[in-house]
């Protein structure tokens, strides 16, 4: 069956160091791929889209790459604060439609200690 | 900025209920999205719409249903709620061209007493 998973075992780390966060999946050959952080009691909130054929995509302190070969995402988070404590997920557009239907990973929860 | 707004944060409702979650987008998108959250099972999809008066079921169907009357409003319904249907509901919004993120509401805490 068609599968994504994220590390289920919470990430705690030390401030000021790199959070990577990682996100396999099985079964597709998605478009591309999105990243989401998610606060207690609140929606998703969008951070980065990397398309199928872009290794890697930076946004200020964020970092993600796509390997299509060994169907894996990996997300970083360099010089981390204790406010990117959050729970981070990936998402995959497997569709060629225009719905536009997003297959979710389950999240996983980073701890950033001060 | 994209806005999506559901009508309530939290709400309580009794068994046999019929209960009306709405949502409403400022952003002319056309697709729209209702997922519940649970503990470990994430996010799951209800139903959706890519257009006025047009729906397809998601992955949970089973005990909802939904409207789509204008293109800016999705509502939920939960014909007959029940215990079981307790739970964090997010709608969501995205224009149908590709490589666009979807925008989520606050969410809606449902309890089912």
């Amino acid at each position: 069956s068609q599968k994504i998973e994220q590390n289920s075992e919470a990430l705690n780390i030390q401030e000021g160091k790199t959070a990577t966060l990682t996100c396999n999946y099985t079964n597709y050959s998605p478009a591309y791929l999105q990243w989401y952080r998610q606060d207690p009691g609140r929606g998703p909130v969008f951070l980065l889209l990397i398309r199928e054929n872009e290794k890697e995509k930076r946004k200020e302190r964020l970092k993600v790459t796509f390997d299509t070969t060994l169907k894996q995402s990996l997300f970083h988070i360099t010089a981390s604060q204790p406010a990117d404590s959050a729970t981070y997920l990936c998402a995959l557009d497997p569709w060629a439609g225009n719905n536009r239907k997003l297959i979710w990973g389950l999240g996983t929860s980073l701890g950033v200690n001060p | 900025d994209v806005k999506v707004t559901q009508s309530s944060r939290y709400l309580v409702k009794r068994t046999g209920e019929k209960v009306f979650l709405e949502c409403v987008q400022d952003m002319d998108h056309e697709n729209m999205f209702w997922y519940r959250q649970d503990p470990g099972l994430g996010l799951r999809l209800i139903y959706f719409s890519y257009d006025v008066k047009m729906k397809e079921k998601g992955d949970i169907p089973e005990g909802y249903s939904v409207s789509r009357e204008k293109k800016e409003r999705f509502s939920l319904i939960l014909e007959s709620a029940s215990t079981n249907q307790t739970s964090m509901y997010l709608c969501a919004s995205t224009a149908s061209r590709a490589n666009q993120p979807q925008h989520f509401g606050d969410g809606t805490r449902l309890s089912i007493l």
